[in-house]
């Protein structure tokens, strides 16, 4: 079955200190990926999306994610955490250009100072 | 200002009494979906459209519907709700299926 797993529900950083937020997926070919940021009583924001191409893909605010055939693996990370990237960070994954997309389930992001 | 508008905010409502959730888009989006969100899921999606009359089941369709019958409308409709059915709901949009959706503010549902 296919499946998005997000190893981490929740992560503490320190402002100032690097984050990566791990995403895995199991599906039968190369998915389209996608992360998204949800701050506290807000929607969903698109972070950055993968389609292929380079494997590396620049988002906004600051953030990057390295796609990894090899290891099924989305990994996104920030070089320099700020006090207001506290929030929850999502995965998701699409099989095919139908916009079915599935979520992982989360990974809650607390900075302190 | 583009935008997904879902109405309303923030529902309460009785065990079996009809609702329906509505959302538009402002963006001419061909694409549009429903997910519902509980902690430690995630989000999960409820039914998507790829067209005006178009639409397919999401990983959790059941005691729910939908219909698409303008471009920019998408309704949620929950027949006879349950209180497992309380949740916080988003609607969102998207130009082709695989550009990735932009979401509504979502609707916050309480069945009693």
């Amino acid at each position: 079955a296919q499946s998005v797993t997000q190893p981490d529900i929740h992560i503490t950083v320190s402002e100032g200190a690097s984050l990566e937020l791990r995403c895995n997926y199991s599906y039968g070919a190369t998915p389209y990926l996608f992360w998204y940021v949800q701050s506290p009583g807000q929607g969903l924001q698109l972070l950055l999306k993968y389609f292929s191409g380079d494997t590396l893909v620049q988002g906004i605010k600051g953030f990057e994610a390295e796609f990894k055939r090899s290891q099924s693996s989305f990994n996104l990370r920030k070089p320099s955490v700020h006090w207001s990237d506290a929030a929850e960070y999502f995965c998701a994954v699409g099989a095919d250009s139908w916009g079915k997309l599935q979520f992982g389930a989360g990974t809650q992001v607390v900075v302190t100072p | 200002e583009a935008q997904v508008t879902q109405n309303p905010r923030y529902l309460i409502t009785v065990t079996g009494k009809k609702l329906t959730v509505t959302c538009s888009q402002n963006m001419n989006h061909e694409y549009m979906s429903w997910y519902r969100q509980d902690p430690g899921l995630g989000l999960r999606q409820i039914y998507y459209s790829m067209n005006v009359e178009v639409t397919d089941k999401g990983d959790v369709p059941e005691g729910y519907k939908v219909s698409r019958k303008e471009k920019r409308n998408f309704p949620l409709i929950l027949e006879s709700p349950s209180p497992n059915q309380t949740s916080l709901y988003f609607c969102a949009s998207s130009l082709q299926g695989n550009y990735g959706y932009t979401f509504g503010s979502g609707t916050r549902l309480t069945v009693v």
